[in-house]
């Protein structure tokens, strides 16, 4: 196990409901990415956060959004839910300064009706 | 933009067979990481390997071992003497260098291997 955590473990809201996703790092660890993956798919970089900003954002829109606490633990909030929101999200976490590799939580699955 | 590619979708071998798992990569970059990550069916994604990008030594763990040719650019994952616990998705996953990026990761599709006894 890596020591990433995230809760809750799978989730049901209905499309246009709004939901928050958590993530506790490993210790040590003051980076943390989010990645949604899709069914079939590989996992897709959402944003990045260091010592509580926003350091680097993939192809997702605004209503995904995100923070990181004094503890380095995160939040990915994301408004507004479509169908399309489905999938599995992914919290990973390394050692800024550190060597480059993600070690990534259990993931909590989202399911939008 | 940076790409990676895994071609072989699904792959199914009988155990103790060897297989290997093909990663082509793409990316303007001349200072990059490579990855190779594991996907059991509960989801969480396993850290394998990293490699530099210039470091081309071919490494060797247990029954594992990985390819790096910048010539071709290609990664590729040999399992040896495969198992049963070996049965996941396996994702190839490319990042470059540049502190700024956070080295957010690049990932392939994906190739579901099926070890059967």
């Amino acid at each position: 196990e890596t020591g990433v955590t995230q809760s809750p473990t799978h989730l049901i809201k209905t499309r246009g409901q709004q939901v928050t996703l958590r993530c506790s790092s490993q210790s040590g660890h003051n980076t943390v990415s989010w990645y949604q993956q899709a069914l079939g798919q590989g996992p897709q970089f959402i944003f990045q956060y260091y010592r509580e900003e926003e350091n680097g954002r993939g192809n997702f829109p605004p209503r995904f959004s995100g923070l990181q606490f004094p503890n380095y633990s995160s939040e990915l909030n994301v408004n507004a839910l479509e169908l399309d929101d489905s999938a599995l999200y992914l919290c990973a976490s390394r050692e800024r300064g550190g060597p480059p590799t993600q070690y990534f939580g259990p993931g909590t699955r989202l399911l939008v009706l | 933009a940076q790409k990676v590619t895994q071609a072989q979708t699904e792959i199914s071998v009988v155990e103790k067979e060897d297989v290997t798992l093909d990663c082509v990569y793409e990316t303007r970059d001349t200072t990059y990481y490579l990855f190779w990550y594991k996907q059991p069916p509960s989801g969480e994604l396993v850290f394998l390997i990293r490699r530099n990008s210039f470091d081309e030594q071919n490494e060797i763990s247990g029954r594992y071992s990985w390819n790096f040719q910048k010539s071709t650019s290609s990664f590729n994952f040999t399992i040896t003497a495969s198992q049963v616990v070996d049965s996941a998705v396996y994702f190839c996953a490319l990042s470059d260098s540049s502190i700024g990026s956070g080295y957010a990761l690049n990932f392939g599709k994906g190739t579901s291997l099926l070890v059967t006894p």
